[in-house]
């Protein structure tokens, strides 16, 4: 069984700028989820999916990140404009049970 | 607010030993609970489970026991390898479904 792939696995981009992550859940995952894990934290979920609906946002900065699951199959997490404090690890996971799901290896985002 | 605390933010311990890893939450309608492994530069890895109606879960080397009226859970590791280093999260959950984590201890397995 494939994994949960997203990508970059890396992103260095200025204050300011946008950026994008993709998510690719494992197949038949229906429920996937956006974590952000700053260094030193635990991860916070940002997000979560179920299909092609949107279950939970509501930890999401919507004034700055959206995202969306087209098809309910892939995800993306856009952030608009980026600042310092969105320096992060974000995580993409997904779940075919509601009890524990897997992550993918993370998209490290450095906003200088 | 954190509501899943993991205050020893690093251990360590000598190879063949065990390790003990610590984890208080303060919600007391959380009824799941996982740990995850993480190693650098990975995303983090289911390692066990446990749910309110059971105070204990064994699998392996690894054990959980949940103290649901002290809202504590800890993690077992016996005996303890070199490749059990990396960072531990505990997570748990009203449902089952979205996880609050605690920010990580790092395990340090001595050779």
């Amino acid at each position: 069984e494939a994994g949960v792939a997203q990508s970059p696995r890396y992103k260095i981009i200025e204050k300011r700028q946008s950026v994008a992550f993709w998510c690719n859940p494992i197949s038949g995952h229906a429920t996937l989820y956006w974590y952000q894990q700053i260094l030193g934290q635990g991860p916070k979920l940002l997000i979560q999916f179920q299909n092609n609906g949107v279950v939970d946002d509501s930890q999401l900065p919507k004034d700055r990140f959206s995202a969306e699951r087209l098809k309910g199959v892939d995800s993306t997490l856009k952030i608009q404009p980026a600042k310092l404090e969105d320096s992060a690890v974000y995580l993409c996971a997904s779940s075919l049970t509601t009890y524990g799901y897997t992550f993918g290896s993370g998209t490290r985002l450095t906003v200088v | 607010d954190q509501q899943v605390k993991q205050n020893s933010p690093s251990l360590s311990v000598q190879e063949g030993r065990i390790s003990i890893l610590n984890c208080d939450y303060t919600n007391s309608m959380f009824d799941y609970f996982l740990w995850y492994k993480k190693y650098p530069a990975e995303g983090p890895t289911f390692l066990i489970s446990i749910s309110s109606i059971k105070d204990k879960n064994e699998d392996g080397r690894f054990t959980v026991f949940l103290n649901k009226s002290a809202k504590h859970l800890s993690l077992h590791i016996v005996p303890s390898q070199p490749g059990d280093s990396a960072v531990y999260f505990c997570a748990a959950s009203p449902t089952g479904n979205q996880f609050y984590f605690g920010t990580g201890t790092s395990l340090t397995v001595i050779p």
